[in-house]
C-alpha cells in the first residue's frame, strides 16, 4: 500500500512564503501531484512531478526528491485565497495506474 | 469546457431508498473516477473507469454499484446504505487512467444517509 504524511496545519502571513511538505513510502512510484481544495469546494490540480527538482507555475512551485521519498509545494506572495487544504498525491505504476492522496494541509492565510 | 459536472448537489436518503449519483464530462476524457472524502480527510478512491470498462474496484460495498453508459457519464447507484456513507461523493476524469496525471474534480455530491 501506500502512505503519504503531511502537516495537518500550516498557518503564514499575507505576502509570505509557505512549503507544505509531503514524505511517502510507495511501490511503484510513478509521480507526485499537489492539489488544492477550498472548503466546501473540489480539490483542482496545481502541479506534478515525475523528475526531481523544481517545477514552477506562477506563484506555485513543486519540488521532488525520489532518493528522499519527499516533495514540497511552494506558495509565494501569499494571498487570503491561498487559504485551503493541500494535498499531494502519489501515482503508481503497473497495471492501471491510481492516485492515493496525503492526509492533506490546511493552510490558514493571516493578514 | 473543462467542466465536470455532478447531480444533485445534495442527497439526503434513508436506509431503505435508492438513489443515484450522476456525473458528466464532455474533454473527451476515457478515465473517469468515483471518490468518497469525508470531512477534513483526503479524498478516498472508489472506482475507476478506462474506456467505459470498471478497471478498478477498491473493495466497496456492493451497496454502491457504479455504472458508465458512456464515456461522458457515469453513474453511482446506492442502495441500502448506513449512515457512515454520509460523506461527499467527488467524481473526476483524465485523458486516460495510464499516462494522465491530472485529475478534473467535479463539485461534488453532498450524502446524507439517515
Amino acid at each position: 500500500g501506500q502512505s503519504l504524511e503531511q502537516p495537518s496545519e500550516v498557518t503564514a502571513v499575507e505576502g509570505a512564503i509557505v512549503q507544505i511538505n509531503c514524505t511517502y513510502q510507495t511501490s511503484g512510484f510513478y509521480g507526485l501531484s499537489w492539489y488544492q481544495q477550498h472548503d466546501g469546494g473540489a480539490p483542482t490540480f496545481l502541479s506534478y512531478n515525475a523528475l526531481d527538482g523544481l517545477e514552477e507555475t506562477g506563484r506555485f512551485s513543486s519540488f521532488l526528491s525520489r532518493s528522499d521519498s519527499y516533495g514540497y509545494l511552494l506558495l509565494q506572495e501569499l494571498q487570503m485565497k491561498d487559504s485551503a487544504s493541500y494535498f499531494c498525491a502519489v501515482k503508481v505504476s503497473g497495471g492501471y495506474q491510481k492516485v492515493t492522496f496525503g492526509t492533506g494541509t490546511k493552510l490558514q492565510v493571516i493578514p | 469546457d473543462t467542466e465536470v459536472t455532478q447531480t444533485p448537489k445534495h442527497l439526503v436518503m434513508g436506509m431503505t431508498n435508492k438513489k443515484s449519483l450522476k456525473c458528466e464530462q464532455h474533454m473527451g476524457h476515457r478515465a473517469m473516477y468515483w471518490y468518497k472524502q469525508k470531512a477534513k480527510k483526503p479524498p478516498e478512491l472508489m472506482f475507476v473507469y478506462s474506456y467505459e470498462k470498471l478497471s478498478i474496484n477498491e473493495s466497496v460495498p456492493s451497496r454502491f454499484s457504479p455504472e458508465c453508459p458512456n464515456s461522458s457519464l457515469l453513474n453511482l447507484h446506492l442502495h441500502a446504505l448506513q449512515p457512515e456513507d454520509s460523506a461527499l461523493y467527488l467524481c473526476a476524469s483524465s485523458q486516460a487512467a495510464q499516462g494522465s496525471y491530472e485529475q478534473y474534480f467535479g463539485p461534488g455530491t453532498r450524502l446524507t444517509v439517515t
